[in-house]
């Protein structure tokens, strides 16, 4: 079964416009929620995680909110920017110290 | 600089023949993975090792093998037992022990089996 859903499969936004991405889990053991960011030909790089003490998390202009009630999180990218154009992940991960990965966002920013 | 080595970064082989993924880091962290990709798939556990001389199966573990003789060197062999052996493989560590750190990938290598 997926244990992690995401969504949308792709996303196209235009310069300065926002971008949502979203991820649904079902494992309550679930408290660790990274996103991972991938350009074509390279591995994933964390880009900002929470845990769930917390409801949102910000950095820079990347945003996680995180509704633990409804087993959901989210990555908001304001001001998307041309060079934001990536591949996104989101993942859980719990006690056993392996990460569940979403089967990702493509990412188009449009000048 | 620290980080992870995976080579080479394409390979072909024939159906049939046994092929070994190389990963290599000096992060000295304990813990290291094997994901593979496929497009529209995600990133799917074949293996992990938290501490030398010892792993454990991910969620599609058959068809593969590993080995962790070194902290640095966690190879990963794509045995003739895998249905569908194209894929791009990525190797990941962490410092071990929880997931606060984040997951160091490599640039991956890109399997294609004709």
């Amino acid at each position: 079964q997926q244990q992690v859903k995401q969504s949308p499969q792709s996303l196209i936004v235009q310069k300065g416009g926002i971008s949502i991405i979203n991820c649904a889990y079902e494992n309550t053991a679930f408290d660790y929620f990274p996103w991972y960011q991938q350009f074509p030909g390279k591995g994933p790089a964390l880009l900002i995680a929470i845990r769930p003490d917390v409801s949102e998390k910000k950095e820079g202009r990347f945003t996680i909110s995180f509704n633990k009630s409804a087993k959901q999180f989210s990555l908001h990218i304001m001001d998307s920017q041309p060079g934001d154009s990536a591949t996104y992940f989101c993942a859980c991960g719990g006690s056993n110290y392996k990460l569940t990965f979403g089967k990702g966002t493509l990412l188009t920013v449009n000048p | 600089d620290g980080g992870i080595t995976q080579s080479p970064k394409y390979l072909f082989r024939k159906e049939g023949q046994n092929v070994t993924l190389s990963c290599e880091q000096n992060l000295n962290h304990d813990a290291m993975y094997w994901y593979r990709q496929d497009p529209g798939q995600g990133l799917r556990l074949i293996y992990y090792s938290q501490i030398v001389n010892d792993f454990q199966k991910g969620d599609i573990a058959e068809g593969y093998s590993v080995s962790r003789e070194k902290k640095e060197s966690f190879p990963l062999t794509v045995t003739s037992a895998q249905k569908n052996p194209t894929a791009f493989y990525l190797c990941a560590s962490t410092p071990g022990g929880t997931l606060n750190s984040p997951l160091h990938f490599g640039n991956g290598t890109r399997l294609t089996v004709t």
